[in-house]
């Protein structure tokens, strides 16, 4: 596998289920984000890891929890979720400079019911 | 604080014919800007990014974009639209700092184009 893998690609949950994404990257990278990208809205950042820890979480409710293990993985465990909450959840990945590309992998498709 | 504004949420051109898709940012420093493209059902693919060279970057697919510093724009240009460019494009400017690079989008703006 090369670039960044995202599973599962598609997620349907109750609103009192837990699940978990995950998203993994191949490229020796050392940051990773998680985004929310929801219809008609611009892409919002939600978390950010370095050497997997965590350096910036956008105020995102806690019913969302990240969770990085080592640099080239990294999670979003998912409880009690809301209707909208539903959304195209996509990971990237990048070097430790403000200069370097994030690159992204498919996302998640995600719908709450 | 950093922001990017894409006029036009969508575009629609006839293949063959020049594409221009808008981009304006604010930056209080010296901007690294990026343009990308969603197809349907995928992540986000690099076409191309400015990093205070060349103010006419060249990106993947035939795109490219101009950095002018006095109107705060990076508009992308194509001049030959194809079908398979039908997708939406974002652009985004980064924001270097202890976090890496931090980007913020756009919009994006609906690519249409018509045979």
């Amino acid at each position: 596998e090369t670039g960044v893998t995202q599973t599962p690609r598609h997620l349907v949950m109750g609103m009192t289920n837990k699940k978990s994404l995950k998203c993994e990257q191949h490229l020796g990278h050392n940051a990773m984000y998680w985004y929310k990208q929801s219809a008609k809205k611009p892409l919002e950042l939600m978390f950010v890891y370095n050497f997997k820890e965590q350096t910036e979480n956008n105020s995102v409710p806690s019913r969302f929890s990240p969770e990085c293990p080592n640099s080239s993985h990294l999670f979003l465990h998912l409880h009690t979720l809301q209707p909208e909450d539903s959304a195209l959840y996509l990971c990237a990945s990048s070097s430790l400079t403000g200069t370097d590309t994030q690159y992204f992998g498919p996302g998640t498709r995600l719908t709450v019911l | 604080a950093q922001s990017v504004t894409q006029l036009g949420s969508h575009v629609s051109v006839s293949e063959g014919a020049l594409v221009l898709l808008r981009c304006n940012y604010s930056s209080s420093v010296p901007p690294y800007l990026f343009w990308y493209v969603q197809y349907p059902n995928q992540g986000l693919q690099l076409l191309l990014k400015y990093t205070s060279a060349a103010t006419l970057v060249k990106g993947i697919n035939g795109f490219e974009a101009e950095f002018k510093k006095s109107e705060t724009s990076f508009h992308l240009t194509k001049p030959s639209a194809h079908m398979s460019d039908a997708a939406e494009y974002f652009c985004a400017v980064s924001d270097s700092g202890p976090s890496g690079s931090r980007l913020t989008f756009g919009e994006g703006t609906q690519l249409t184009v018509n045979p």
